[in-house]
């Protein structure tokens, strides 16, 4: 089966711990990214990976932090910095073909909640 | 201004009608546009993708796109109540990055 797979689906997390968020694709696409979803609002750009071992930030990349070590691993790390990290993690992937051809598909998410 | 203009709803229309949901964006550099949708609780999924000025049509679905009014919209014929869910419109902007809208809600009502 082909697909984007995020784990865990949920996560509970202290106030000042970071946590690690899996995100892992066997669709032999390049580029990979990392949104944010608050309740009835439109996803935000955390940082993305257009190729193995290069990221960038996203619009909202503060307290957060991102590898590209392997072509189909993408975790992200929400580190104590971020001040309001409860939310809903998306991550997503393309084959990075331009931009008539470049769809993202979604992976299932990952919803963290901070105690 | 807002990158990209949804009207959040919900819209109710009942089962068998059409859903018409509209997206309005700024960036002038977006060359193709995406129709998502996501069910609560639930990651986006792919619905389609229009980047020629004009309609284009999947099934139940038809996109609209005009990029001289910067207006992208969906339409959605005979309603079922599966089609219950949020619709988010997301343009590739001039810096290849998608750019999401808050959504439209639709609710169909049996």
């Amino acid at each position: 089966d082909g697909g984007i797979t995020q784990s865990p689906k949920y996560l509970f997390r202290k106030e000042g711990q970071n946590v690690t968020l899996s995100c892992e694709q066997n669709l032999n696409h390049d580029a990979m990214y990392w949104y944010r979803q608050d309740p009835g609002q439109g996803l935000r750009l955390i940082y993305y990976s257009q190729i193995v071992n290069d990221f960038q930030k996203g619009d909202i990349a503060e307290g957060y932090s991102v590898s590209r070590e392997k072509k189909e691993s993408f975790p992200l790390t929400v580190t104590s910095a971020q001040k309001n990290p409860t939310a809903f993690y998306l991550c997503a992937s393309s084959d990075a073909g331009g931009p008539r051809t470049d769809t993202q598909y979604f992976g299932p998410g990952t919803r963290l909640t901070v105690l | 201004q807002k990158e990209v203009e949804q009207n959040s709803g919900p819209l109710s229309v009942p089962e068998g009608a059409i859903a018409s949901l509209n997206c309005t964006y700024s960036d002038r550099g977006s060359q193709s546009f995406f129709w998502y949708r996501q069910y609560s609780g639930k990651s986006p999924e792919l619905i389609m993708f229009i980047y020629s000025n004009g309609d284009k049509e999947d099934g139940r679905f038809t996109a609209q796109l005009n990029k001289a009014s910067q207006y992208v919209s969906l339409l959605i014929r005979d309603s079922q109540p599966s089609d219950s869910a949020t619709y988010l419109c997301a343009p590739i902007g001039g810096n290849n990055r998608l750019a999401f809208g808050k959504g439209n809600q639709v609710v169909v009502i049996p």
